[in-house]
């Protein structure tokens, strides 16, 4: 089955400064990768996705990378604000079987 | 769309007892899943649901844990008896299908005492 690595497990960084999350993947099938944001006691929320027939998506500060020959994909945060620290998991599906999801990384953003 | 609708919050139980969390998914959507989150395991995925039915419950750690969906709009995951391990947020997501976005609910916070 899949398996979804992801690095760091903690990252600290100025206000104002990006940040980058790795994650890597073991099944060739999958072909959709979202990224979730979990704040202290709250639930996951979908931030961002990014299907295979893409290499790249942006949403105002957030973008997602996709390297399929590598299996590996990235969330890049740009200007970080303080209101970024929290938990952040990505997770990766063929589309036939549930997601799976890497460790998390928490993010602080120092001000 | 009151997004995915989970009961109780919290809940606090004796080692020994049955223990059932609620779930209401979003309208329309067909497939259902339960995670569990630790600090140890990450997210866990216990069981999940198409069409109200179960695909795979691989992820169910023990017999003492079972699950159900006897509708589009309703699902429980119980546990009996509960034991201190089983401490964890327990979360119900919802999607259109296995290879959509999910939304959680806000999740069932449990400690077994």
């Amino acid at each position: 089955g899949e398996n979804v690595e992801q690095h760091p497990s903690t990252l600290s960084v100025q206000e104002g400064d990006s940040a980058v999350i790795k994650c890597t993947y073991s099944d060739s099938a999958s072909n959709y990768f979202p990224w979730y944001k979990q704040e202290l006691g709250k639930r996951p929320q979908l931030i961002i996705d990014i299907r295979s027939n893409v290499g790249e998506k942006k949403d105002q500060r957030i973008a997602v990378t996709l390297n399929k020959t590598a299996k590996h994909f990235s969330l890049h945060i740009t200007e970080t604000q303080p209101e970024d620290s929290a938990v952040y998991f990505c997770a990766a599906s063929p589309g036939n079987t549930p997601l799976v999801f890497g460790k998390g990384t928490r993010l602080s953003v120092i001000a | 769309d009151a997004g995915v609708i989970q009961s109780p919050r919290h809940e606090v139980t004796e080692m020994g007892q049955e223990v059932t969390l609620r779930c209401k998914p979003i309208s329309g959507h067909n497939s259902l899943f339960w995670y569990r989150q630790t600090m140890m395991r990450g997210l866990e995925l216990l069981i999940y649901f198409n069409n109200n039915v179960p695909i795979d419950d691989s992820g169910m750690p023990e017999d003492r844990f079972s699950a159900k969906m006897p509708n589009a709009s309703f699902s429980t995951l119980k546990i009996q008896p509960s034991e201190p391990r089983d401490s964890a947020v327990y979360f119900c997501a919802s999607s259109f299908d296995t290879g959509s976005g999910y939304t959680f609910g806000s999740g069932t916070r449990l400690t077994v005492v």
